[in-house]
């Protein structure tokens, strides 16, 4: 059980363009959905929490209106990075929270390799 | 908020033996503790984890010990395997918060 699904899983763009990431928990409703960004050689950096029908809440230092997050329900997050740089190119992981609060355990999803030409 | 210092960065270790990653953290709040391994180019996997009202927890080779009075959680992987090789993570929650913090990573390595 607690299968997140995480597509594409590789996306090579040209700059300016916008790309879409989604996160689904495809056996189990997921009340909060987190994403997370990865360099080499790296740890996790949250990026964004996000609740079902409600707004993200960005970490301090991320774009909100460059990473738009939409969790449209308890499912499925979306993160679509807007107007992409090279600078943009990273490896965004998305996870799905079970429970809420203290009983709240994140599953992972699989990646995606963004590079953007 | 809360930090999390992961030690060590790097472990290689023969096939057979034992490993251990140690974390400390920063927050007294702080009640949940996982562990996750990552391969190269994989999400990361949850393998085991911890909550404060334990002081120890075992799956097969995977165990984690816990020391809420010094603010230190540990990951034991005994007889490992060439499989075992991958960066490992450990992270904690904030209290009553979802989100959690993430160590900076253990690459692991065991050799023949």
């Amino acid at each position: 059980g607690a299968v997140v699904s995480q597509h594409p899983s590789r996306v090579i763009c040209k700059s300016g363009t916008s790309v879409k990431i989604e996160c689904r928990s495809l056996d189990f409703q997921a009340t909060t959905m987190f994403w997370y960004r990865q360099f080499p050689k790296q740890s996790l950096m949250l990026m964004a929490t996000s609740n079902e029908g409600s707004k993200a809440t960005y970490e301090q230092g991320v774009e909100k209106d460059k990473f738009l997050i939409n969790h449209a329900s308890l499912t499925l997050s979306t993160l679509t990075v807007t107007s992409a740089h090279p600078e943009d190119s990273s490896f965004y992981i998305c996870s799905a929270g079970t429970g809420a609060g203290a009983k709240n355990i994140q599953y992972f999803g699989a990646g995606t390799r963004l590079s953007v030409l | 908020g809360e930090n999390v210092e992961q030690h060590p960065s790097t472990l290689s270790v023969q096939e057979g033996d034992s490993a251990v990653i140690k974390c400390t953290y920063s927050d007294s709040a702080s009640n949940y503790f996982p562990w996750y391994k990552q391969e190269l180019g994989k999400g990361p996997q949850l393998i085991i984890d911890i909550r404060s009202n334990v002081g120890e927890k075992k799956d097969q080779r995977i165990a984690v010990t816990l020391n809420k009075t010094a603010k230190h959680f540990s990951l034991h992987i005994t007889e490992t395997q060439p499989e075992d090789s991958a960066v490992y993570f450990c992270a904690s929650d904030s209290g009553t918060a979802s989100k959690l913090t993430f160590g900076t990573g253990t690459r692991l390595q065991v050799t023949l």
